[in-house]
Order: C-alpha cells, then structure tokens, then sequence
C-alpha cells in the first residue's frame, strides 16, 4: 500500500525556520516527482513546490521562491520541505503529494499524505 | 501565470439531484486539468484526470468533460456522502494552480 507520512510541523515565531518530512513507502519513490501543497485555515488548496523523481530539478510558487527548498534523499524514500523566514500567511496544513509520474507537470497528484500543521504566531 | 477559476462557488443540491461545476483556465491548458474531493477534515482526494478519465475505485456517478479553456465536473446523481468541496487544478506546466474551489452540500 503506498503511504505518505508528514511530520515536523509545529508552532514557529515569524521570521523562524522549520523542516517538514514526507516518509514514502509502498512505491519505488525514486522513479515519481514530489509536491508539497498547503491548505491554509479555512481556504483552498495552493501548490508549494515540487521536485522531479531523480532531485535534479525543484519548482516552488511565487509565494515561497527564496523562503523555502524541497529535496529528497532517494535512498530513504522521504521528502523534505525547508521553510525559513516564516511567516504568518505560511500557516497552513501542509500535504505532501506523489505525482503519477517522474515529472511534476504532466503528471497527477495521485496520493497524498495526512498533513502536518504549521502555525507561525509571536 | 494561468489563473483557474471555477464556479458556482458553493451549491445546495437534494439527494438525487444532477449537480454540475465548472472550471475554466485563462489559458489553453489542452486535457491537463484534474479534480480533487475534499470531505471536510479529509485528505484531498484525486477524482478525475486528463479531463475526464475516472481515477480508480471512483463511483461512475462522477464525470468529467472539456478540453482546452473550458472544464465540467457532473455528479450524476448526488449522494449524501458526496458533500465536499470540490477543486480543479491544471497540471500541463508550472505553476501546479487550483480553482478557488466548490463547496457541494445537501439541501
């Protein structure tokens, strides 16, 4: 069964960092692109970043470019998200996301995680 | 960027009912278009992809038509366990942008 597994969510002070993990498993993790998307309280859903299968490759919204990095350590089959200067329109439950396929576009979320909570407040 | 916008942005339906939402992308995005269920507190879950192909274990009921700037998502016939909100998103290059979302309820 293919499952995705966020943590490293929590309370932050603005202008503070977090990491977030995505642990895979029950697919060849390698061989899919990646994608974090966020849902902030109450709203929609919104496209953070993604990375192609290999890790050569990442893509991150408008929102986040500079702010934060997706990489991945193919050989422990988890996702990482490095959120630095944060701040407080970042709140959000954060999903990670596998596409269909080795390439973010062209490509579905077709599995998603259970989510993890990221409140940055003073 | 490619905007999505799908409407209505809410609908109240009876049990039974044909309920129909729409997306359109502000640019041609071809078949790339996907639509996503969310039950409240639940996980966002993949319904329909390439416009209109029904992703695995996803009752008939569901359905997906267009192509190019104009999408619709039908639910043939709505069922109780239908209500959730309900987003398109474009997925032929970045960035990856969902609709505003459709909140379906029960009249």
């Amino acid at each position: 069964e293919v499952q995705l597994l966020e943590s490293g969510g929590g309370l932050v002070q603005p202008g503070g960092s977090l990491r977030l993990s995505c642990a895979a498993s029950g697919f060849t993790f390698s061989g899919y692109a990646m994608t974090w998307v966020r849902q902030a309280p109450g709203k929609g859903l919104e496209w953070v970043s993604s990375i192609l299968g290999s890790g050569g490759n990442t893509y991150n919204a408008d929102s986040v470019k500079g702010r934060f990095t997706i990489s991945r350590d193919n050989s422990k089959n988890t996702l990482f998200l490095q959120m630095n200067s944060l701040r407080a329109e970042d709140t959000a439950v954060y999903y990670c996301a596998k596409t269909s396929g080795p390439y973010y576009y062209y490509n579905v979320m077709d599995v998603w995680g259970q989510g993890t909570t990221v409140t940055v407040s003073s | 960027d490619i905007q999505m916008t799908q409407s209505p942005s809410s609908l109240s339906a009876s049990v039974g009912d044909r309920v129909t939402i729409t997306c359109r992308a502000s640019q041609g995005i071809s078949n790339y278009l996907a639509w996503y269920q969310q039950k409240p507190g639940k996980v966002p879950k993949l319904l329909i992809y390439g416009a209109a192909s029904l992703q695995s274990g996803v009752p008939s009921r569901f359905s997906g038509s267009g192509s190019g700037t104009d999408f619709t998502l039908t639910i043939s016939s709505l069922q109780p366990e239908d209500v959730a909100t309900y987003y398109c998103q474009k997925y032929n290059s970045g960035p990856l942008t969902f609709g505003g979302g459709t909140k379906v309820e029960i009249k």
